[in-house]
């Protein structure tokens, strides 16, 4: 089935790094990956559509400058979270799906990243 | 843009009952329907779905039923078991905006033995 890689799975830095989180579909090609922001006991939220070759399609609210996309390949999306501070601390979760498989699709989910910015 | 509600947000049923969550969707353009289970920490892992074209959908103690008319999707699953314990999540999605997928805020499922 479609696998989804994501790393890192944890991340503790200082207040003011910036942090890259990377999402891979392993075995199929995906021109647009979903990235979302969970906090604790919370649903998920879509922050972004990253579009391989192209700008993210950011949500409302989102700050496209502070958590930077870049979907350089078919197989890879970067979300960098930009001089993070402690309000950044979430769990950021990526999904994508088997666009070779016709209609809609479920999304395949990475294990996530657990963000904590002290 | 496409709007989930789910309810309720906590349920806490007897090991063995049925358990009903549901959710209601706004746009009508939305033509697929995942159901997600999320484990602490883990994560969420599609159940199962129904598409538009199918008003009810059934895997073993899982059911899925669609109203389309109203918007409205509920899961359903039987004769529950304590390993069902998990926030569940509705999910709404269209063939357009590169099929991206809308959450429901979740319910916390307890099973209790």
């Amino acid at each position: 089935g479609a696998v989804v890689s994501q790393h890192p799975s944890w991340v503790i830095c200082k207040s003011g790094t910036s942090v890259k989180i990377e999402c891979r579909s392993l075995d199929f090609q995906a021109t647009t990956m979903f990235w979302y922001r969970q906090f604790p006991k919370q649903s998920l939220m879509l922050m972004a559509t990253s579009n391989e070759g192209s700008k993210a399609t950011y949500e409302q609210g989102v700050e496209k400058d502070k958590f930077l996309i870049n979907h350089a390949s078919l197989t890879l999306s970067t979300l960098t979270v930009t001089s993070a501070h402690p309000e950044d601390s979430s769990f950021y979760i990526c999904s994508a799906r088997d666009e070779l498989r016709q209609g809609n699709q479920p999304q395949h989910f990475g294990d996530g990243t657990r963000l904590s910015i002290l | 843009g496409e709007n989930v509600e789910q309810h309720p947000s906590t349920l806490s049923v007897q090991e063995g009952d049925s358990a009903v969550i549901k959710c209601t969707y706004s746009d009508s353009a939305s033509n697929y329907f995942p159901w997600y289970k999320q484990e602490l920490g883990k994560r969420p892992q599609l159940i199962i779905d129904i598409r538009s074209n199918v008003g009810e959908k059934k895997d073993q103690r899982i059911a899925v039923t669609l109203n389309k008319t109203a918007k409205h999707f509920s899961l359903h699953i039987t004769e529950t078991q304590p390993e069902d314990s998990a926030v569940y999540f509705c999910a709404a999605s269209m063939g357009t905006g590169g099929f991206k997928t809308i959450f429901g805020a979740g319910t916390r499922l307890f099973v209790k033995a």
